[in-house]
């Protein structure tokens, strides 16, 4: 149980385009999930709170218009880069909570380079 | 905001040695987590501590979430190749759905 998946697992896309990325808990309902962002040789850092139903939670200094962040179903939140530029190439990770202990659940990421 | 201080920050070790590696912050978090990342990939869940005090193994891993509640450890016995990866300490502080405050990772590197 508890596997989150992520789909695209990579992409490249010229800058000044969209990208649109999903995660999805496949044996299990998310009401919340998380995303990060990860440089390389980095930790991870959060981005936002996906909140089923409701707008996300952005954590400081994250634009929200340009990160917008879509939870339409217990299954599933997106992620959408919207402009991108070369500096939005990273590596981005989805988290689910499964259950009613605080356990988050990642997925495989999805590894963006914008040319 | 928290930050989690994680040492060392890489290890190389001879294969079977043990391994140990721990997190300390300022401030109090309510739960304690260690994942280990692989490249590529996204975090793997070892182990989740719940309680100061608690300790909690998970095969050859064993997890401690100290009584301050401001510190973690995380030891791997008789290491094995496959152990290889980046190890992450991560806290939660809040008693919501709150995203985790990750630690900087500890890269480690085996000989065999």
């Amino acid at each position: 149980g508890a596997v989150v998946s992520q789909h695209p697992s990579r992409v490249i896309c010229k800058s000044g385009t969209s990208v649109k990325i999903e995660c999805r808990s496949l044996d299990f309902q998310a009401t919340t999930m998380f995303w990060y962002r990860q440089f390389p040789k980095k930790s991870l850092m959060l981005m936002a709170t996906s909140n089923e139903g409701s707008k996300a939670t952005y954590e400081q200094g994250v634009e929200k218009d340009k990160f917008l962040i879509n939870h339409a179903s217990l299954t599933l939140s997106t992620l959408t880069v919207t402009s991108a530029h070369p500096e939005d190439s990273s590596f981005y990770i989805c988290s689910a909570i499964q259950g009613a202990r605080y356990e988050q659940y990642f997925g495989p990421g999805t590894r963006l380079t914008v040319t | 905001g928290q930050q989690l201080n994680q040492s060392p920050q890489s290890m190389f070790i001879q294969e079977g040695e043990d391994v140990s590696m721990n997190c300390t912050s300022s401030s109090i978090f309510n739960t304690w987590l260690w994942y280990k990342q692989e490249p590529g990939e996204g975090p793997v869940l070892l182990i989740a501590l719940y309680k100061a005090g608690e300790l909690t193994s998970n095969g050859r891993l064993t997890a401690q979430f100290g009584i301050t509640r401001k510190d973690s450890f995380l030891n791997i016995s008789a290491s094995i190749p496959s152990d290889v990866g980046i190890y992450f300490c991560a806290g939660h502080v809040g008693g919501g759905a709150d995203g985790l405050t990750f630690g900087k990772g500890t890269h480690l590197i085996i000989q065999p």
